[in-house]
């Protein structure tokens, strides 16, 4: 079975950073994606990782352990704007596996 | 806009009914996922085809049904339909090579009344 935690909300202030955690545990594994989504709108895709350690994407940093089964995702200088939903999800062994969702943490980002 | 698309946006029938919503992948996409989202929750997925076969069920009912087509493009039957099955439902598509991941449509946002 699979299981993923994120803290159900967060707050934050704008131009600050913050980390939002997730914890999984599946029985294979083939990579963790963490997904913006703005209420009522798609999720978009943010990042990838596979390997341990830190993925940079400008103001969004993602990090991996796969012997801890733990992941964050790291916001810097915060913006009004990325107030929102952020999910973490994990896929399966293969390439072709589904991709689960953890429930999201809903960050407000406060002036 | 991810180049998955769904219909319709918005629907509203009444309990008992039954409805089919309609996704097309993004070109080149074998992979095809749905999602249910009911308010404040998390993404539940219900099923994913690959290349027009079934690769994998979660929680879906047994009134509820889906398909892919020669032409890729997937369906979602949802039958007997109750006021809990108010939710917005969502498709993804990825390619199945490398850093897949998976990119969703708009979504349909189905009331149950």
């Amino acid at each position: 079975g699979q299981n993923i935690d994120q803290p159900t909300e967060m707050t934050a202030t704008e131009g600050a950073i913050v980390q939002i955690n997730c914890t999984y545990q599946t029985s294979g594994f083939n990579g963790l994606f963490w997904y913006q989504q703005h209420a009522g709108e798609a999720p978009t895709f943010l990042s990838y990782n596979v390997l341990d350690g830190l993925e940079e994407k400008g103001r969004f940093s993602s990090f991996l352990s796969r012997s801890k089964g733990y992941s964050y995702l790291l916001l810097k200088e915060l913006q009004m704007k990325d107030s929102a939903s952020y999910l973490c999800a994990v896929r399966g062994r293969y390439n072709t596996d589904k991709l689960i969702f953890g429930t999201g943490t809903r960050l407000q980002v406060f002036p | 806009d991810s180049g998955v698309t769904q219909t319709p946006k918005h629907l509203i029938t009444a309990t008992g009914q039954r409805v089919t919503l309609r996704c097309s992948p993004r070109s080149g996409d074998l992979s095809v996922y749905w999602y249910q989202q009911s308010l404040d929750q998390g993404l539940q997925f219900l099923i994913q085809y690959y290349n027009g076969e079934e690769r994998a069920k979660g929680n879906i009912l047994e009134r509820f049904s889906a398909q892919q087509f020669p032409d890729l493009h997937s369906e979602l039957n949802l039958s007997s339909l109750e006021l809990g099955d108010s939710a917005l439902y969502f498709c993804a598509s990825s390619v199945v090579q490398g850093n897949t991941e998976a990119f969703f449509g708009q979504g349909t946002r189905l009331t149950v009344v």
